[in-house]
């Protein structure tokens, strides 16, 4: 089946500090790929997604490119700001199958000032 | 802007009552899901519905039931309440493509006495 493993957080960084959270995939097809980010007291909201190889993903400094023969999609970031802590999430819909999306557990990030 | 609404954003309720969480979407969207996430666990499907009137069991189905009577709205019930199913629960909705990112409430925190 498919399935998303993220690394484990939290994740603390100092304002502009380089950004990585790692995501790896499996999936029985060709899946499009997605991170989003949960702010703290609301609902997951849309980062970005990839639906192709070699697409790359972006928004708001926040990049991931769709890996096919690693099958990764690691989010990055060139300088974070405080405002950036929050949970976030990779997820992958897979067309081959039900179109239900497969999410990681999260990984916190925490940037101090 | 697009919406997806929870009826509430905090509750309390008691073991044993019955639960009524309810979600609305305003995008005319045809896919529509309950999550539920907890600490360490992520995100986790309870139902989803792919039209009105159908719906389709998730990983954790049990102590839980949904109701779609219309392409709006997609209620979430807990038949008899019980502590373990104190969380938060996520509604979110879609397109019906792969490609098609969720659009998520800002949840509600279930609170089972």
């Amino acid at each position: 089946g498919n399935s998303v493993t993220q690394m484990e957080g939290p994740v603390t960084l100092s304002e502009e500090a380089f950004l990585t959270i790692n995501c790896t995939y499996t999936a029985t097809g060709y899946p499009s790929l997605f991170w989003y980010v949960q702010y703290p007291g609301e609902g997951l909201q849309l980062l970005l997604k990839a639906t192709k190889a070699d697409d790359k993903g972006s928004n708001k400094g926040f990049e991931a490119t769709y890996r096919k023969e690693t099958t990764s999609f690691h989010l990055e970031k060139g300088s974070v700001q405080v405002s950036d802590s929050a949970v976030y999430f990779c997820a992958l819909s897979d067309p081959g199958g039900s179109y239900i999306p497969t999410f990681g557990r999260g990984t916190s990030l925490i940037v101090h000032p | 802007d697009v919406k997806v609404t929870q009826s509430s954003r905090y509750l309390v309720k008691r073991t044993g009552e019955k639960v009524f969480l309810e979600c609305v979407q305003d995008m005319d969207h045809e896919n529509m899901f309950w999550y539920r996430q907890d600490p360490g666990l992520g995100l986790r499907l309870i139902y989803f519905s792919y039209d009105v009137k159908m719906k389709e069991k998730g990983d954790i189905p049990e102590g839980y039931s949904v109701s779609r009577e219309k392409k709006e709205r997609f209620s979430l019930i807990l038949e008899s309440a019980s502590t373990n199913q104190t969380s938060m629960y996520l509604c979110a909705s879609s397109l019906q493509g792969p490609t098609d990112e969720q659009f998520f409430g800002p949840g509600t925190r279930l609170t089972v006495l």
